[in-house]
């Protein structure tokens, strides 16, 4: 079964504009996190943020920030004041406990100048 | 701090030569994953190691995947004999805890693009 949905193959935003790219998971766990990464055209796949299941708060790392609704079970990716360098696949990522990390099948975000 | 290395970057080969690829994880990383990437699978996990030893190999594909990882600081994926659909981005990622934790984060490295012709 599917547990990692990213419905928006593309995503096109104006720079200097915020834009969320939309991720809902399935589990049946209380206990899990979350992971968002970024692939830029060169390939590689970096880290962007985590949220636990279990955090009160949204996580937040610079210009990026989890809109975590966990009665939804949906964790979006909220990218602010949107870079021309922010275009990029984006995956959205799970891990339940003592199982490994799924990835959903990406959105590819462009930037427009 | 040096990432996690993989090489080579590319690869082209003909269908029935074997293939390897190579990962040097980030020292002190206890974990060390394989994926592989295709438009039509998306990342799908291949195998993992935890200090050196395999842990879980049900995603490689078939006994023509094989994976070693004699020490701490090399790993190695091979393909024999590769076909077509093994054409693919291969990604090796390391995680640094010693205790599986949900925040458990794993830093890739730039990957290797197959080709097999």
């Amino acid at each position: 079964a599917q547990k990692i949905t990213q419905t928006q193959p593309g995503m096109f935003v104006q720079e200097k504009e915020a834009v969320t790219l939309d991720c809902t998971y399935d589990t049946s766990d209380q206990s899990y996190g979350l992971f968002w990464y970024k692939q830029p055209s060169s390939g590689e796949m970096i880290f962007l943020i985590y949220q636990g299941s279990y955090d009160e708060q949204n996580a937040t790392e610079g210009r990026y920030s989890l809109n975590f609704q966990k009665a939804r079970k949906s964790a979006n990716l909220v990218i602010s004041a949107s870079q021309l360098g922010d275009s990029a696949m984006y995956f959205c990522a799970m891990r339940e406990v003592g199982n490994d990390m799924r990835f959903g099948a990406g959105t590819r975000l462009t930037v427009k100048p | 701090d040096a990432g996690v290395i993989q090489s080579p970057r590319h690869e082209v080969t003909e269908m029935g030569q074997e293939v390897t690829l190579r990962c040097k994880p980030i020292s002190g990383h206890d974990y060390l994953f394989w994926y592989r990437q295709t438009m039509m699978r998306g990342l799908e996990l291949l195998i993992y190691f935890n200090n050196n030893v395999p842990i879980d190999d049900s995603g490689m594909p078939e006994d023509r995947f094989s994976a070693k990882m004699p020490n701490a600081s090399f790993s190695t994926l091979k393909i024999q004999p590769s076909e077509p659909r093994d054409s693919a981005v291969y990604f090796c990622a390391s995680s640094p805890r010693t205790v599986r934790e949900l925040s458990d984060t794993q830093y890739f490295g730039p990957g290797t693009r197959l080709t097999v012709l």
